[in-house]
């Protein structure tokens, strides 16, 4: 079955670039998705389909892919961005597949 | 205004059964893929279920085959997950969610997902 690996924790400072990475094995053949989930709420959608963003998500949030590693990357870090943040894809013979979850941290 | 309202959750004993229920509105409910993903207390989201849009086609997680059923009633617009056979792992905040479905590939032979509307989620614990 088709794994994702995110890292447990990111740190940025208030108004500077966070980047949360996703590894999976040539995930740059898969569509990978982006979730915010903030303390006690439920998970948004911020990207889809490794770049796009849904109506009413900043442009602050952007997506890439390439390779082995998806990065959603946060420019101009606020302290409401702080959140775990989780990678998608969708596997053929699993279902959904999602990454552990990264937690933001902004300083 | 796409909502989803989950309900049901609850303490159930171990070998027991729950069913959980989703009222969807805002968005016409029987074109849209409808899926169940699960969070355990502190832990990461895990897909459970999903179901198409006249209930025809269903499937699940490793986990829970064989002992949760999805289903819906497009005329109620609600989806719903009975669970049976609850364990002590099967503890989580379930959550319903809507999926957008699309083409993978230059074939589009397989659809993929992701999940652009969820629920508040509902809390299922399952204690003796």
């Amino acid at each position: 079955s088709y794994e994702l690996t995110q890292s447990l924790s990111v740190s940025v400072a208030l108004g500077q670039t966070a980047r949360i990475s996703c590894g999976g094995n040539n995930i740059v053949s898969k569509n990978v998705h982006w979730y915010q989930q903030k303390s006690g709420q439920a998970p948004v959608l911020v990207i889809y389909k490794d770049t796009n963003r849904p109506s009413g998500i900043p442009e602050r949030f952007s997506g890439s892919n390439s390779g082995n590693t998806a990065i959603l990357t946060i420019s101009r870090a606020q302290a409401g961005d702080e959140a775990d943040y989780y990678c998608q894809v969708w596997d053929s013979s699993t279902g959904g597949v999602f990454g552990g979850g990264t937690k933001l941290t902004v300083l | 205004e796409v909502q989803l309202v989950e309900s049901g959750g609850g303490l159930v004993q171990p070998g027991g059964s729950l069913r959980l229920s989703c009222a969807a509105s805002g968005f016409i409910f029987s074109t849209y893929w409808m899926h169940w993903v699960r969070q355990a207390p502190g832990k990461g989201l895990v897909w459970v279920s999903r179901i198409n849009g006249d209930g025809s086609i269903t499937t699940y997680a490793d986990s829970v085959k064989g002992r949760f059923t999805v289903s819906r009633d497009t005329g109620k617009n609600t989806l719903y997950l009975q669970m049976n056979s609850l364990r002590a792992e099967d503890t989580a905040v379930y959550y319903c969610t809507r999926a957008e479905r699309y083409c993978s590939g230059i074939s589009c032979r397989t659809s993929e997902y992701y999940f652009d509307f969820w629920g508040q989620g509902t809390l299922v614990t399952v204690s003796s």
